[in-house]
């Protein structure tokens, strides 16, 4: 079974602190998505990664791809109280069903 | 382009009931759609996968007979909660994959309290 280990799963922080969410898996995934839910909402994708070693960056948020496939981070810089929300990565198993979840990091960031 | 709806976005019913959620690409034939549970504060469960016009596949430890999932059309999706229960009180969530795409698009999910 494949498994992703989140962490962490709480993270409360201030303002305009810079914070790394990590999604880790013994597993080799064919690519791996990244989701951010607001409560009462589906998730909202935010990017998918797929080559290894691969980093793409959105506004202030960087995704990387572990060279191996099998981990991947997510690093904000300069938190905003707009950025709170549960940050979910999935990966896509190489088999091609359904998506495996992470258990999700709450953040909080306060003004 | 790739939007998913659910309906209804909450319910309430009482304990021995059954509800029917529906959940419809909008702008997109789905082949594949997938049904998730969520706990507050935790990750998604997927509960089953289901492809149009055949039988869906129920996750292990997921009733398939109190669980019902019909994907009649390229569409639609239905779950229908039989005799729900109040540990049934949870966020349901869709989403649907396209052909030749394995990436889902999700909807809005709907809150099912049971009393």
């Amino acid at each position: 079974t494949q498994l992703l280990e989140q962490s962490p799963q709480f993270l409360s922080i201030q303002e305009g602190e810079n914070l790394t969410v990590y999604c880790n898996s013994s597993s080799v995934f064919s690519s791996l998505q990244w989701y951010r839910q607001e409560p009462g909402e589906g998730p909202v994708l935010l990017v998918t990664v797929v080559t290894g070693g691969e980093v793409k960056k959105l506004k202030r948020l960087t995704f990387q791809f572990g060279d191996a496939r099998k981990d991947s981070s997510l690093h904000i810089t300069a938190a905003q109280p707009g950025d709170t929300g549960l940050y979910l990565c999935a990966g896509e198993s190489q088999a091609g069903t359904a998506l495996i979840f992470g258990k999700g990091t709450t953040l909080s960031v306060s003004s | 382009g790739a939007v998913v709806s659910q309906h209804p976005s909450w319910v309430i019913c009482k304990s021995g009931t059954s509800v029917k959620i529906e959940c419809r690409s909008l702008d997109f034939q789905a082949t594949t759609m997938f049904w998730y549970r969520q706990f507050p504060k935790q990750s998604l469960m997927l509960m089953a996968t289901s492809n149009e016009g055949s039988k869906a596949t129920h996750e292990q430890g997921v009733e398939k007979d109190k669980f019902l999932i019909n994907h009649a059309s390229l569409t639609l999706s239905t779950l229908t909660v039989t005799s729900a229960h109040p540990e049934d009180s949870s966020f349901y969530i869709c989403s649907a994959s396209r052909g030749g795409s394995n990436e889902q698009f999700f909807g809005p999910g709907t809150r099912l309290t049971v009393l």
